[in-house]
């Protein structure tokens, strides 16, 4: 079964520090990933797509085929930056998104 | 653009009581999905509608869950009857067939928070 594990449940760091989330995840064919974020009291919302290797708000992922991850970087994180994290996986037969379990991010000032 | 449109935002019921949710997708998308999020998990999908056509319903539990999309734009969400395990957030989000869905992703609603008690 395809897969997505998102090993953190829980990231603190502080501000002006790098940040990495780690995503994993398990698929037969040529993965499609997303990172979503969800800020307090907001929908859920898309942060980057791999295939269009893109910088959001200072955030990038690499799809490593190799080690199966995709981990969300930011070299200085922000206050702003506080929220809920989502990697998926577009699981392309079943035409859906599936998602991990999210990590919450918290940066201390 | 509003976006996805969900109503209501909260809904507390007690159990084994009947409850809908409402679901306005972005116009022109013809793809509309339900899932739900169970409290410190990621969302989970229960139904997929391609127009008024369910084409993946199989995450959905049909013995108290129904689903509808008629005229292939708004859709609803029925619990009947509620269950304390049903309370959870139910997310809504659609997609055009004109932008590719494992390019692009979805568009969320901001979903409805239930609580069964």
């Amino acid at each position: 079964a395809q897969r997505v594990t998102q090993p953190e449940k829980l990231l603190s760091v502080f501000k002006g520090a790098p940040v990495e989330l780690k995503c994993n995840y398990s698929y037969s064919g040529s993965p499609e990933l997303f990172w979503y974020v969800q800020y307090s009291r907001q929908r859920l919302q898309l942060l980057l797509r791999h295939i269009s290797r893109e910088s959001i708000k200072g955030f990038t992922a690499d799809l490593n085929k190799g080690e199966t991850s995709f981990h969300l970087k930011k070299p200085f994180a922000q206050e702003e930056d506080s929220a809920m994290y989502y990697c998926a996986l577009y699981e392309k037969g079943a035409q859906k998104l599936v998602f991990g379990q999210g990590t919450r991010l918290t940066i201390n000032p | 653009e509003a976006g996805v449109v969900q109503s209501p935002r909260y809904k507390i019921i007690e159990k084994k009581q009947p409850v809908a949710f409402w679901c306005n997708p972005i116009s022109g998308h013809n793809t509309l999905y339900w899932y739900r999020q169970n409290l410190g998990q990621g969302p989970e999908l229960l139904i997929r509608y391609e127009n008024e056509e369910a084409v993946d319903d199989s995450q959905l539990p049909k013995d108290r869950f129904s689903a509808e999309r008629l005229k292939g734009v708004d859709s609803t969400l029925k619990i009947q009857p509620a269950e304390l395990g049903d309370s959870a957030v139910y997310l809504c989000a659609s997609s055009s067939r004109l932008l590719s869905s494992s390019n692009y992703g979805y568009t969320f609603g901001s979903g409805t928070r239930l609580t069964v008690v």
